[in-house]
């Protein structure tokens, strides 16, 4: 069965730090994989996405980038964070070919930038 | 960009009534999709309804599908404490997905 881990589940940094969130997949190959993020009370902000090894899009110009280094890890990354990259980030993956579209999500990164 | 609406932003309701909750979108969409988020954690999906669909049903779960009107809802029936959670509907756009911003749903024994 597929499985999606995100680590840390929790993490403190003050502004200006850098920024490393990991998401691997298990259990399936070639996966799309997504980054989203979701302030508190809010939907879901889709940050980037990938169909392939060192393939990303990304949806919105910011401070964070990310890497797929390989084909079931995607990486969320930052060298200077600021106040507004608080957050909760989910990473999730989907089939790339498939009737579905259904995204499974991992449990989660909350992020607080102090 | 956010595709999908969600109404009411919140609802709460006594155990045992049903839930009923609706999404609005804006363009054309191939299937459209309801997760369900407990508190601090991520998403899990609930149902897809296809567009050429009008309507699904899963346990207790009923989605409805309006492509005319770019809408969809979802009904919880006989709710339950464990029921309480944000619901969000999701449309896809190629190999993304756009969520709205949700509906809270509290359940009160």
């Amino acid at each position: 069965s597929q499985t999606i881990h995100q680590w840390p589940a929790t993490l403190v940094q003050p502004v200006g730090s850098p920024l490393s969130l990991e998401c691997t997949v298990e259990g399936t190959s070639n996966p799309n994989l997504y980054w989203y993020r979701q302030a508190a009370g809010r939907g879901l902000q889709l940050l980037f996405y990938s169909v392939g090894i060192g393939q990303i899009s990304s949806e919105v110009p910011q401070n964070l980038s990310a890497s797929r280094p390989q084909d079931r890890q995607f990486i969320l990354s930052s060298k200077k964070l600021l106040l507004s990259d608080s957050g909760f980030y989910l990473c999730a993956w989907s089939s790339l070919v498939g009737p579905n579209g259904e995204l499974f999500f991992g449990e989660g990164s909350r992020l607080t930038v102090l | 960009s956010q595709q999908g609406e969600e109404d009411p932003q919140a609802l709460s309701i006594q155990e045992g009534e049903n839930a009923t909750m609706n999404c609005s979108y804006k363009t054309s969409i191939n299937n459209l999709q309801w997760y369900r988020q407990n508190s601090g954690r991520g998403l899990v999906h609930l149902i897809l309804i296809r567009s050429n669909e009008r309507e699904k049903h899963s346990g207790r779960l009923r989605v409805t599908l309006d492509t005319s009107k770019k809408s969809s809802s979802l009904l919880i029936t006989a709710s339950r404490a464990a029921d309480t959670a944000s619901y969000f509907c999701a449309t896809d756009s190629e190999y993304k997905l756009s969520f709205g911003a949700g509906t809270t749903v509290t359940v009160r024994a």
